[in-house]
């Protein structure tokens, strides 16, 4: 069964750095999603993307955050300056118009 | 805004006890109401959906009924097993084609031999 990849599993970075999430979406699939669940509290949307563009995103998702699908199969989340509090589990999500949500395993982002 | 409530946790039960775990949601309109389940090291995985009221979701011996008139949607097995240790989630879906899931704060089940 076709799945939602994400790359890596585990990502440790420093506050102020650069941080790149990659989440490569089901083939066939029209919709791509971001949420992230921080330690112990609920998963929260972040941001949708259709048609190669952003159709919604939520109040977490501030200029710190871009999404991306740079050709046909990636779809990534840049945060450019991590913050302690970014530290989270970042799920992306993929479906097509009558299908529910595929997730991935998920990125742990570890902020130090 | 639309919001999922569940029950705290953590749940322990033994193998072969019933399940269940509360869910109820604030949403306006018809939402489509969902359980995912996130097994150790995975991703969240769909178990079971209800897309309508009074309509009944099964997957793996889980079952959950879209109740309206309470707004809930609660998740039940009959006799749970030691393999459904897991995060349960409750999550619903605004109607739309590009609406996006919101979720429950999840619960983790642990069920013992």
């Amino acid at each position: 069964e076709p799945e939602v990849t994400q790359t890596p599993s585990h990502q440790v970075t420093q506050m102020g750095q650069e941080v790149i999430l990659r989440c490569v979406p089901i083939s066939n699939h029209l919709y791509f999603y971001w949420y992230r669940q921080i330690l112990g509290q609920k998963v929260e949307f972040l941001v949708s993307f259709y048609n190669n563009e952003i159709s919604e995103k939520s109040e977490i998702f501030d200029d710190q955050f871009s999404v991306e699908r740079p050709d046909g199969s990636n779809f990534t989340l840049k945060i450019r300056s991590t913050k302690l509090e970014d530290s989270a589990m970042y799920f992306c999500a993929s479906r097509d118009t009558n299908s529910p949500l595929h997730f991935g395993n998920g990125t742990r982002l570890t902020v130090t | 805004g639309d919001s999922v409530t569940q029950m705290e946790g953590p749940v322990t039960l033994s193998e072969e006890a019933f399940l269940t775990i509360n869910c109820t949601y604030t949403a306006t309109g018809y939402p489509s109401l969902f359980w995912y389940v996130q097994y150790p090291g995975e991703g969240l995985q769909l178990l079971l959906k209800a897309t309508k009221a009074d309509d009944k979701g099964s997957n793996k011996g889980f079952e959950a009924t879209y109740r309206k008139e309470t707004t809930s949607f609660h998740l039940e097995k009959g006799s749970v097993q030691v393999s459904d240790s897991a995060v349960y989630f409750c999550a619903l879906s605004a109607a739309g084609a590009n609406s996006k899931l919101t979720f429950g704060k999840g619960i983790t089940l642990s069920v013992r031999p």
